[in-house]
Parts: structure tokens; sequence; C-alpha cells
């Protein structure tokens, strides 16, 4: 099962509203990060917050971290037209034999409207 | 050129072929993964790699086999292609619990 669920799936919004997502996981994590990808593209990082972070912002972006209620929220704020792309979390975690690694949500599409 | 290439980008084989898709990264990231993305859908870990020599099993390792001889490549076989793997395959990299860099994807499709 995945261990990064996003809410909602799907959001629709128009220029210069704020679109916020929500993405919930199971286990504990080393940290959280949110990918965006364009359609037809490979995933791009836009922003990591660790486990011990409880907000972080980038830019136009406010990522929040809860780890009591194991959830996240991604904000934009002012979006754009070119912001329309689906949105992933993905969580971190240490591995028993190799490491780490990322496990993936199933991404919010959003599309924002001129 | 520096960053994480994929090939080939696009491929069609035939249901029992054996077919390999190639991943090479020029940051010398210690860990390299191999994801499937199906339509409208999220990622899912094939294999993954924390080094060279070094790989273990994701999600979905079933017809799958990877190997790791050099820090910089990555490379993925499918030892007889079945219909159920006709995806978009994704390669990333990455130094430890840090963002992943993904390459472009190869679109296979298996008939």
């Amino acid at each position: 099962s995945q261990q990064g669920e996003e809410d909602p799936q799907a959001l629709s919004i128009q220029e210069g509203e704020n679109a916020t997502m929500n993405c919930s996981y199971k286990t504990s994590i080393n940290n959280l990060q949110w990918y965006r990808q364009n359609s037809g593209r490979g995933l791009v990082h836009l922003i990591l917050i660790r486990s011990n972070e409880r907000e972080k912002h980038s830019g136009r972006l406010r990522v929040t971290l809860d780890t009591s209620k194991k959830s996240s929220s991604l904000l934009i704020t002012a979006s754009r037209a070119a912001d329309t792309a689906s949105y992933f979390c993905a969580t971190a975690t240490k591995t028993e034999t190799s490491g780490s690694r990322l496990t993936f949500g199933e991404g919010t599409q959003l599309t924002v409207n001129p | 050129d520096a960053g994480i290439t994929q090939s080939p980008r696009y491929k069609i084989t035939e249901t029992g072929r054996q077919v390999t898709l190639m991943c090479h990264q020029t940051w010398s990231h210690s860990y390299m993964f191999w994801y499937r993305q199906d339509l409208g859908h999220g990622l899912r870990l094939i294999y993954y790699s924390a080094a060279a020599d070094i790989t273990d099993k994701g999600e979905v390792p079933d017809g799958y086999v990877v190997s790791r001889s050099k820090t910089e490549n990555f490379p993925l076989t499918l030892e007889s292609a079945t219909r159920s793997q006709t995806s978009v395959y994704f390669c990333a990299s990455s130094e430890s619990m840090g963002p992943q860099y993904f390459g472009p994807g190869t679109r296979l499709t298996v008939t």
C-alpha cells in the first residue's frame, strides 16, 4: 500500500488563488519531500522538510509537517497557469539493508485556469 | 552533459523479449533508483542501489533485474517482457535521504 496519500486527487482553481494539497502517511519518516511533474516529464524536486521541522518556505511554496498526525500540506500561493502539473509527496525512510528510499503517493493533479 | 540521462526514450517490444533500459548520472551520487509509473498513478519503486555492487528490491521487483558495476550506471533489464510491464520507467539518483533527481523517462510498450 502507498505510504503517502494525497488529497484531493484533483484540484482546479483560478489564476491568483491559493492551492492546498494534503498528504498523509503511515510510518515514521526521516523527511518528507514534494515533487512536481509536468505532463510527460520526469519529476522535479520542490521542497524537503525534515521530521524535526514543522514548517518550511520556498518562494511561493509553504510546506507544513505534523508528525503526530502523520500529515503534511503543500500550499502554493498566488497560483499561475504554469503551476498546472501533478504534485506528489514522498516519504523518506531508512531501510535495514540499503540505506534509504522514498515512497511516493498517488499525486494531486492541479489545474490553474487563466 | 551533466545530469541524469535515460535511453532509449521510447521502446516498443514484443512479449517474451529481453529489454534493457539504461540510466547514467554524472553527479557521482551514491544512490540510484528505478521506478515505474502507470497511467494516472504515482511512482512505484522497482529496485534501488546504495552504492556500486549494492542493490535491493523495492515494491515491485518481479520480472526485473538490475546491476551496478559502476557508480554512474544503473541498467534495468526486463528478462522476458510481459504486457503488464508496459509503463513509463524513471531513473533517479540522490545522495542519502536528500532530493532525488529524475531522468526524462523511458516509455515502454510491450505488445
